[in-house]
């Protein structure tokens, strides 16, 4: 089965405004990734934080890591309309072939202008 | 970033025929290559791990006769949809891994749309 689970489904909000979505998973992982597609599209890597780390950054997106309670969580800050597509968190087990990732369901963000 | 291509990017054939998805690392080269499967408004399933030289390692549930992966060379993997019916229609996409600034990243190619009718 699928290792990611997000959390909200759908998220729509105004532009301007911060978006946050939760990711949880079930094993140990050796990094979580987040990627997001645009409808129809292919999936673009945004950010990967490792097992070992708690909290990056990259331009408006912060992402955080809690391995004791196997959840992570994408905040896109400041968002805009053309942030609007569906965001995956993709885990990395711990034991399994590098670079095999699995995916939640993905979060549906829609920004308003 | 590295750059995967696909293509076709969509086929519509007719069932019973066989469909031949290409997958290519354009700037890099790429020992592992994923396939992956993706229904509308759904997750992507990971479907099998192409290995450059070797078999293909398929995930459980995954029939090995009816999506064959052959992984040529370090820059081609191909994925052949064999006999398709309806049921096979679904946006299929590839990824390969190259190794920037020391961290692994996948990079996801444009995928590849089926239609079956």
């Amino acid at each position: 089965s699928q290792q990611g689970e997000e959390d909200p489904q759908a998220l729509s909000i105004q532009e301007g405004e911060n978006a946050t979505m939760n990711c949880s998973y079930k094993t140990s992982i050796n990094n979580l990734q987040w990627y997001r597609q645009n409808s129809g599209r292919g999936l673009v890597h945004l950010i990967l934080i490792r097992s070992n780390e708690r909290e990056k950054h990259s331009g408006r997106l912060r992402v955080t890591l809690d391995t004791s309670k196997k959840s992570s969580s994408l905040l896109i800050t400041a968002s805009r309309a053309a942030d609007t597509a569906s965001y995956f968190c993709a885990t990395d087990t711990r034991g399994s072939t590098l670079g095999r990732l699995y995916f939640g369901r993905g979060t549906q963000l829609t920004v308003w202008p | 970033g590295a750059v995967v291509s696909q293509h076709p990017s969509r086929v519509i054939c007719k069932s019973g025929t066989s469909v031949k998805i290409e997958c290519r690392s354009l700037d890099f080269q790429a020992t592992t290559m994923f396939w992956y499967r993706q229904f509308p408004k759904k997750s992507l399933m990971l479907m099998a791990t192409s290995n450059e030289g070797s078999k293909a390692t398929y995930e459980q549930g995954v029939e090995k006769d009816k999506f064959l992966i052959n992984h040529a060379s370090l820059t081609l993997s191909t994925l052949t949809v064999t006999s398709a019916h309806p049921e096979d229609s679904s946006f299929y996409i590839c990824s390969a891994s190259d190794w920037d600034r020391g961290q692994e990243t996948q990079y996801f190619g444009p995928g590849t749309r089926l239609l079956v009718l």
